[in-house]
């Protein structure tokens, strides 16, 4: 298997434009996880999915963030309009059920200028 | 909420030296402890999980221990070697199965 794809690895960006990050979980998972890590903060928990559907989405920082999960074998991060203060990594992870292992994928590192 | 803490923040060791990184919690309803592995630049490696009525899980030479009721866990790796430099987080997933993660230990091993 492929493991978790991201895409892009790298972005850079003007402050007040939007971004799409993009998220392939690992076939036959069930569970999509998307994480941020910060110095300061660590890495939090934005939102998960069960079966594409949005289970708990109370770590996403603000209205301009939100993530979508059309299919069992996509899903996306947006953020409209970016501001400094969103640079990170920001992680795509999953699972085959809630107690089983995530695996991460490589991150996406954003740069707002 | 669930606080996770890893001491130290970092760790320098000869070669061949055994590891000790500890990770403790303060809520201790967890459902499982998971360490990690994360390379600079690189996502997170999972490398041991432990269900909340385990005690301990090894792989080679990798061994983590859990006692929930002091809200401990400890990950021991035996005899160092420099490709096991690196950053080590364990996180927690509690009941509502989120995972909480510890700022992590940085780990250095010296040839």
């Amino acid at each position: 298997d492929a493991g978790v794809i991201q895409s892009p690895r790298h972005e850079v960006t003007e402050m007040g434009q939007e971004v799409t990050l993009r998220c392939k979980p690992i076939s036959g998972h069930d569970y999509l996880f998307w994480y941020r890590q910060t110095m300061m903060r660590g890495l939090e928990l934005l939102i998960y999915f069960n079966n594409n559907v949005p289970i708990d989405d109370s770590g996403m920082p603000e209205d301009r963030f939100s993530a979508k999960m059309p299919n069992a074998s996509f899903s996306t991060l947006k953020i409209q309009p970016s501001e400094p203060r969103d640079s990170a990594v920001y992680f795509c992870a999953s699972s085959w059920g809630q107690g089983e292992k995530q695996y991460f994928g490589p991150g996406t590192r954003l740069t707002v200028t | 909420k669930q606080e996770v803490t890893q001491i130290p923040a970092a760790l320098s060791v000869p070669e061949g030296e055994n590891l000790v990184l500890n990770c403790s919690f303060t809520d201790s309803a967890i459902y499982n402890l998971q360490w990690f592995r994360q390379d600079p630049g690189k996502g997170l490696t999972s490398l041991l999980l432990i269900q909340s009525s385990q005690r301990e899980q090894t792989s080679g030479r990798l061994n983590a221990s859990l006692d929930k009721s002091s809200g401990r866990s400890t990950l021991y790796i035996a005899a160092s070697q420099p490709g096991d430099s690196a950053t080590y987080l364990c996180a927690v997933k509690m009941r509502d199965y989120k995972l909480s993660f510890g700022a992590g230990t940085t780990v250095t091993v010296r040839a």
